[in-house]
């Protein structure tokens, strides 16, 4: 069963506005989450995080939401940059096992549009 | 020079070949871990090693092996490769920085299995 999922495959938006990407998971030991992003020929690289503790990071256009009530937690890029098109991957851990394992969503595809 | 290196980055083999995927980092990190990439997969955890005399098993580590050489290096091993063994490989290190759990990721081996 998928512990951690992001339901929209694609995501198109114009460029200046603002991109949300959602993720949803179901394990509530998760208590640290993450996203990554991915171009084409690359390896993910780490994005912006956020622990349980906490409901809101931001780093500079790309803030992290989460709503730990609903096993909820959103990306939100503002304002979006043709450079932004990538996969984007939302990843979850539990921080007090040790083995720092990550447990990935299978991504959503962010175009953005000039 | 990358921080996380992974040998090859392409390639192209048969059903019931032996392949070696190599993984180096100069991070000094201790965790090291093998993830595979399918399309609408995202990424899952093959092995994942706290150091060279700990190797743990991930979520589909059937049909794969692994070996911890150095701190530095973490291969992984298809003893006979079959057609959906096909996918993209990621390498990625992390170590324990109190409230962070970033893993950090290789370029990616391209397998593709006839």
């Amino acid at each position: 069963d998928q512990q951690v999922k992001q339901n929209s495959p694609s995501l198109s938006v114009q460029e200046g506005r603002i991109s949300i990407l959602n993720c949803d998971y179901t394990n509530s030991m998760f208590d640290y989450f993450l996203w990554y992003k991915k171009y084409p020929a690359e390896g993910p690289t780490f994005l912006i995080s956020i622990s349980s503790i906490k409901d809101k990071n931001e780093d500079g256009r790309f803030t992290v939401f989460l709503n730990k009530s609903a096993k909820h937690l959103s990306l939100h890029i503002v304002p979006s940059q043709p450079g932004d098109s990538a996969v984007y991957f939302c990843a979850a851990s539990v921080s007090g096992a040790g083995s720092y394992q990550l447990t990935f969503g299978k991504g959503t595809k962010l175009s953005v549009i000039p | 020079d990358a921080d996380v290196t992974q040998t090859p980055r392409n390639r192209i083999t048969k059903t019931g070949k032996r392949i070696m995927l190599e993984c180096s980092q100069t991070k000094g990190h201790d965790r090291m871990y093998w993830y595979r990439q399918d399309p609408g997969l995202g990424l899952r955890l093959i092995y994942y090693s706290f150091d060279v005399k700990d190797i743990n098993k991930g979520e589909i580590s059937d049909g794969y092996s692994v070996s911890r050489q150095a701190q530095a290096k973490f291969s992984l091993s298809l003893e006979s490769a079959i057609p959906n063994q096909t996918a993209l490989y990621f390498c990625a290190t992390a170590t324990p920085t109190g409230t962070k759990y970033e893993q950090f990721f290789g370029p990616g081996t391209r397998l593709t299995v006839l």
